[in-house]
């Protein structure tokens, strides 16, 4: 079965500097791979998406991430954070075709300090 | 465009009552529907799938169930609700193929 291993419950960073978020997965076939993100008391928003495509996914709000096969790996990343990125970020992988079921890490939640 | 909603947002039940809550959605047909639970300090854990009128298929054992009366309504019911019952609820919609999820702004759910 697919799994989802997010590294860090916590990260803080300084409004200006790199974000970096960590996700490795674990599917025995080519999986779809997602990033979703999740303000307080609310529903989850697709930062980006990887579908065996483009191995460097640009998504939304200067996010992206790299899929590394080799690494079992798809990092996010954002070069300059800002006071508005502070939120859950929760990596998912999927490879049911038919039903888009979601397997989601446990999440990160990004603190950004001025 | 599509949209999702979710009632209510917020809900607080003594242990031993019902539950429904209800999520439908607009302008799509023959949505996949989803109920997805996210316990305090965990990730979100996949409830409840249905794939058409009537199809429920449960992802873990729980007290909890589903039903889906029409293509775009999806209800998440119990009969007596527990402490561990507590969490915010998600609901979201995907359409086949498409590769991505939709989701609505839950429910948070508080049982005392």
């Amino acid at each position: 079965a697919q799994s989802v291993t997010q590294l860090g419950s916590h990260v803080s960073v300084s409004e200006g500097a790199l974000v970096l978020l960590r996700c490795n997965y674990s599917s025995s076939v080519p999986p779809y791979l997602f990033w979703y993100v999740q303000y307080p008391n609310q529903g989850l928003q697709l930062l980006l998406k990887y579908t065996s495509a483009a191995t460097l996914v640009k998504g939304i709000n200067g996010f992206e991430a790299e899929f590394k096969k080799s690494e079992t790996s798809f990092h996010l990343t954002k070069p300059s954070a800002h006071m508005s990125d502070a939120a859950e970020y929760f990596c998912a992988v999927s490879d049911d075709r038919y039903t888009d079921k979601l397997i989601f890490g446990t999440g990160t939640r990004l603190q950004v300090f001025p | 465009s599509q949209t999702i909603h979710q009632w209510p947002a917020t809900l607080v039940q003594p242990v031993g009552s019902p539950l429904s809550l209800e999520c439908t959605v607009e302008g799509t047909s023959n949505p996949n529907l989803y109920w997805y639970r996210q316990a305090a300090g965990r990730g979100l854990q996949l409830l409840f799938y249905s794939v058409g009128i009537g199809q429920i298929s449960s992802e873990v054992p729980q007290n909890l169930s589903a039903s889906r009366p029409q293509d775009r309504q999806f209800i998440l019911s119990s009969k007596k609700l527990l402490l561990s019952d507590s969490g915010f609820y998600l609901c979201a919609w995907s359409v086949l193929m498409n590769t991505e999820a939709f989701f609505g702004q839950g429910t948070r759910l508080t049982v005392v």
